[in-house]
């Protein structure tokens, strides 16, 4: 089944020490998305690759950094994690510019824990 | 800016229908989207409304949507414990193919 990965579903990382999440996808989708979701909070976007060109958003903190080597990965690195980017993160993928409307396929999630 | 509102819980009994409200603030929004998580996995698109629709029926899912108060809703028919999970509530920014900014999502509990 065509789908979205992500790996692992759980991270357990110190304080300051470097974390990187991946995500992969199966559906040949040309844009993929990477959100912070904390307990009982929307799931926030922090940015999203359109084919090979990256989206910052504007809030955004400088810790976070994302690679797309190729169609299928995306990397979330986060440089110095703080224990306040504990939280879920999600990643998503959609082709664009396809249907009218923009349907999104998320992955299950990596959970993050800073100590 | 954009912002979505939503209630955080609802609990409903087996049978009955449930309806989650949802409010949002951004009037150019072409679509409105409600998706689902399910526990342990991704949110999954349950449907969608297009911005010059009131009214939309798949099933047992109705959206109703008020763009005057910019209201948008969901009901469930005939509810069932299968239905439990967490509702999330989107709108698009910058055209029907934006980002999407997502409302904190409702949790429905279904009691047999």
């Amino acid at each position: 089944d065509a789908m979205v990965i992500q790996n692992p579903r759980y991270q357990v990382t110190q304080f300051g020490k470097p974390v990187t999440l991946s995500c992969s996808q199966t559906l040949n989708h040309n844009v993929m998305y990477w959100y912070q979701q904390k307990s009982s909070q929307a799931p926030k976007l922090l940015f999203h690759y359109y084919d090979k060109d990256f989206n910052n958003e504007a809030d955004t903190p400088d810790n976070f950094q994302s690679r797309r080597p190729n169609t299928s990965f995306c990397f979330l690195d986060i440089r110095s994690p703080g224990l306040g980017d504990a939280a879920m993160y999600l990643c998503a993928t959609s082709t664009l510019p396809g249907r009218s409307y923009n349907e999104q396929f998320f992955g299950p999630g990596t959970r993050l824990t800073v100590l | 800016g954009e912002d979505v509102e939503q209630s955080l819980f609802l609990s409903v009994r087996e049978g009955d229908s449930s309806v989650i409200n949802c409010t949002y603030t951004d009037s150019s929004s072409t679509y409105l989207y409600w998706y689902k998580q399910e526990p342990g996995a991704g949110l999954q698109l349950l449907t969608y409304i297009f911005s010059n629709m009131d009214m939309k029926q798949d099933q047992r899912l109705t959206v109703l949507l008020n763009k005057k108060d910019k209201h948008l809703s969901l009901r469930i028919a005939d509810t069932q414990t299968g239905d439990s999970a967490i509702y999330f509530c989107a709108e698009s920014y910058g055209g029907s193919q934006g980002n999407l900014i997502f409302g904190k999502g409702t949790k429905l509990s279904v009691k047999p």
